[in-house]
């Protein structure tokens, strides 16, 4: 079946500007989580939903950076005014449940790079 | 802070020889310790997972032990293929709720022919 899916795979934005990731998750999967990947570093967690809510955002950096995911499925991070250190791979997964031993499948990551 | 360290950063080795990876957590509490593969450009790919009461898993060449009391895990790879150069990611759950995973910063393995 189909994996988790992230688009674009690359993203090229100037400072200052706006831009949004997507996220598809294995389609029956009520749990997402965005994380963020910089170069030789292990993935930093960002966002965790729960179906339509975000369960737990307290990995967010700051104020302009938000997430969604409006219908349970699919979701989208947005950055606002876009900084060079918002330069990172940001990978999606998802799991069945959230559940402590579930599996989490990752996407292959939008890799961000901000001039 | 939970914080997961893993050991060493980079190694190269040739085909055909082991090679045994080293994490140590700080992670509290404890739920599951994970050992993920990631390939370049790829997002991680799940190779073993270990609840407190585990202290071995095992997949295909692939070994991993726990030791809950020492808060330290190991990975061991068994007769290397070229196909096992990537990064090795410890990755540690503390058992909150939605299973928030803490990463480590991965070892880098090259195998050469």
């Amino acid at each position: 079946g189909a994996g988790v899916s992230q688009t674009p795979s690359n993203k090229v934005t100037e400072k200052g500007k706006y831009v949004e990731l997507r996220c598809d998750p294995i389609s029956g999967h009520t749990a997402l989580y965005w994380y963020r990947q910089s170069l030789g570093q292990g993935p930093e967690f960002l966002i965790y939903f729960q179906g339509t809510g975000a369960a737990d955002d307290s990995g967010l950096p700051n104020d302009r950076f938000f997430a969604v995911r409006p219908e349970g499925s699919v979701s989208t991070l947005k950055i606002q005014r876009t900084e060079r250190g918002d330069s990172a791979v940001y990978l999606c997964a998802s799991s069945t449940t959230g559940g402590l031993t579930d599996t989490q499948y990752f996407g292959p990551g939008t890799r961000l790079t901000v001039l | 802070k939970n914080q997961v360290e893993q050991s060493p950063q980079s190694l190269i080795i040739l085909e055909g020889k082991n090679c045994t990876l080293q994490c140590n957590y700080t992670v509290s509490p404890f739920s599951n310790l994970r050992w993920y593969k990631q390939d370049t450009g790829r997002g991680p790919v799940s190779l073993t997972i270990m609840t407190f009461s585990e202290n071995t898993k095992s997949n295909g060449r692939y070994t991993a032990t726990l030791d809950a009391d020492t808060k330290q895990s190991s990975l061991h790879i068994t007769a290397s293929q070229l196909s096992d150069s990537a990064s090795y990611i410890c990755v540690v759950s503390a058992g909150n709720a939605g299973n928030m995973l803490t990463f480590g910063g991965g070892t880098r393995l090259m195998v050469k022919p």
